[in-house]
């Protein structure tokens, strides 16, 4: 059974900093992994998504890297700001049979001004 | 164009009642997902809904849950003589087709069971 764990549960930092979130998962053999951003009250918005082919994917000042072999992703956000204040979920889909998201239990980020 | 909507944004019942959360998806979206996020925990998957296709029910907790979907349109999500740990925000989502494709997800229902 897979399992997604996300290291820390929470964060905070100063604006500015750079900060690395970390998530790794049980079973290697997964189609994609996937990063989301959760706001209170709101959904889940899709940051960016590694297929299981890729080594990293970067969005303006968000890069994500993927080690499948060792079942770890990072999410690296440079120069962090208030507004990136939310909780950031990881989720693996895996490769084989029906191919649903499994989610960690997210880390909570706090940057302050 | 509009998003994944989700009603009623919160709903708070008695335990032993029963309730019905409903869910739009986006226009066009074949695919339509329902999870559950209990307070500390991940979303766990509940139940899949691809087309006319059966539904994909793996995820369902128990038998006092269950969802229907009126073709590729909205989706009521029903739980049954509701107790304190069914409490948690039920999430929604959509997508184009394939169950790679991204899931575009609505701001939820939190259900609170007194």
């Amino acid at each position: 059974k897979q399992e997604v764990t996300q290291i820390p549960a929470a964060l905070s930092v100063p604006e500015g900093e750079n900060l690395v979130l970390n998530c790794s998962f049980t079973d290697s053999a997964i189609y994609n992994l996937q990063w989301f951003r959760q706001d209170p009250g709101k959904g889940l918005t899709s940051l960016l998504l590694i297929q299981s082919s890729q080594r990293e994917q970067t969005s303006g000042r968000l890069n994500a890297s993927l080690d499948k072999s060792s079942g770890r992703s990072t999410l690296y956000i440079a120069a962090s700001q208030p507004g990136d204040s939310a909780t950031y979920l990881c989720a693996v889909r895996k490769n084989t049979g029906f191919q649903k998201l499994v989610f960690g239990t997210g880390t909570r980020l706090l940057v302050s001004p | 164009g509009a998003g994944v909507s989700q009603s009623p944004s919160n709903k708070v019942t008695e335990k032993g009642k029963d309730v019905e959360l409903r869910c739009d998806p986006i226009s066009g979206h074949t695919a339509l997902y329902w999870y559950r996020q209990r307070l500390g925990q991940g979303l766990e998957f509940l139940i899949y809904f691809q087309g006319n296709s059966a539904p994909d029910k793996s995820g369902l907790p128990s038998d006092r849950f269950s969802a229907e979907r009126t073709g590729e349109s909205v989706s009521t999500l029903t739980i049954q003589r509701t107790q304190q740990e069914d409490s948690a925000v039920y999430l929604c989502a959509s997508s184009p087709g394939l169950e790679r494709d991204t899931q575009y997800f609505g701001p939820g229902t939190r259900l609170t069971v007194l």
